[in-house]
C-alpha cells in the first residue's frame, strides 16, 4: 500500500484532456512539493513535473501540474498516443523522513 | 548530457549482499553539488525509493530498508554504489540509479537483479 494514492488506471482519446490525481496527507503533499514521473513501457522513469508545476526543459507544455492542500494533479491536454505510459507522483514525507511514490497510474490512449 | 549506467550482479543468492554500481559519464559526480539516488521497481509493480547520498556525504535511506542499505560515492572513479545485505526474493527488482534527491532528473536505464538460489 503506497503512502500516496493514485487511481490505478486512466484513459482518454486523442486530443482529449485527462487528469491524474495524487492524494496524500499533511506530512507529505501537505508540506512538500510534488513531482511527477512518466514511465514509458520498458524504459526508465522520466521527470515530467517538479516542484508542483515546473516542467524540465524538453517537456511539452501539454503537461501541467498543480497542488492543493494534501492533493496534487497532473493534467495532460491534447492527448497523444505516445502519452500512453505509467505516471507516478512523488514527494518527501516528513514523518517517514524519505521520498514516497504513488502506486502509479496506467494511462491508456483509446 | 549526463548519463548514468548501472552495473553489478544480476543474480544474488538469498541471504547474500546485492552490490550495484552506477557509473557517471559526460559529467563529474563532484560538480554541481548534486545528490545521487537509488530506486527500485519489483516486477509488475511501482517505484520504491531506496535512498540517496548528499554531496556532503550524508545519507538518507528508506526506513523499511535502512538496516540493510549502504550508499556510497567513489569520486575518483566517478561512480556511486548500492549495497543491500541479507537479500530475499522480495528484493528481486529492476534497480535504477538517478541524479537528485527530492526529485530525480537524470536516470539510468536500470538493471535487473534476481534473488534466487
Amino acid at each position: 500500500q503506497s503512502v500516496l494514492t493514485q487511481p490505478p488506471s486512466a484513459s482518454g482519446t486523442p486530443g482529449q484532456r485527462v487528469t491524474i490525481s495524487c492524494s496524500g496527507s499533511s506530512s507529505n503533499i501537505g508540506s512538500n512539493t510534488v513531482n511527477w514521473y512518466q514511465q514509458l513501457p520498458g524504459t526508465a522513469p522520466k521527470l515530467l513535473i517538479y516542484s508542483n508545476n515546473q516542467r524540465p526543459s524538453g517537456v511539452p507544455d501539454r503537461f501541467s501540474g498543480s497542488k492543493s492542500g494534501t492533493s496534487a494533479s497532473l493534467a495532460i491536454s491534447g492527448l497523444q498516443s505516445e502519452d500512453e505510459a505509467d505516471y507516478y507522483c512523488a514527494t518527501w514525507d516528513d514523518s517517514l523522513n524519505g521520498v514516497v511514490f504513488g502506486g502509479g497510474t496506467k494511462l491508456t490512449v483509446l | 548530457q549526463l548519463q548514468l549506467q548501472e552495473s553489478g550482479s544480476g543474480l544474488v543468492k538469498p541471504s547474500q549482499t546485492l552490490s550495484l554500481t552506477c557509473a557517471v559519464s559526460d559529467g563529474s559526480i563532484s560538480s554541481g553539488g548534486y545528490s545521487w539516488s537509488w530506486i527500485r521497481q519489483p516486477p509488475g509493480k511501482g517505484l520504491e525509493w531506496i535512498g540517496f547520498i548528499y554531496h556532503s556525504g550524508s545519507t538518507y535511506y528508506n526506513p523499511s530498508l535502512k538496516s540493510r542499505v549502504t550508499i556510497s560515492v567513489d569520486r575518483s572513479k566517478n561512480q556511486f554504489s548500492l549495497k543491500l545485505s541479507s537479500v530475499t526474493a522480495a528484493d528481486t527488482a529492476v534497480y535504477f540509479c538517478a541524479r537528485g534527491d527530492y526529485y530525480m532528473d537524470v536516470w539510468g536505464k536500470g538493471t535487473t537483479v534476481t534473488v534466487s538460489s
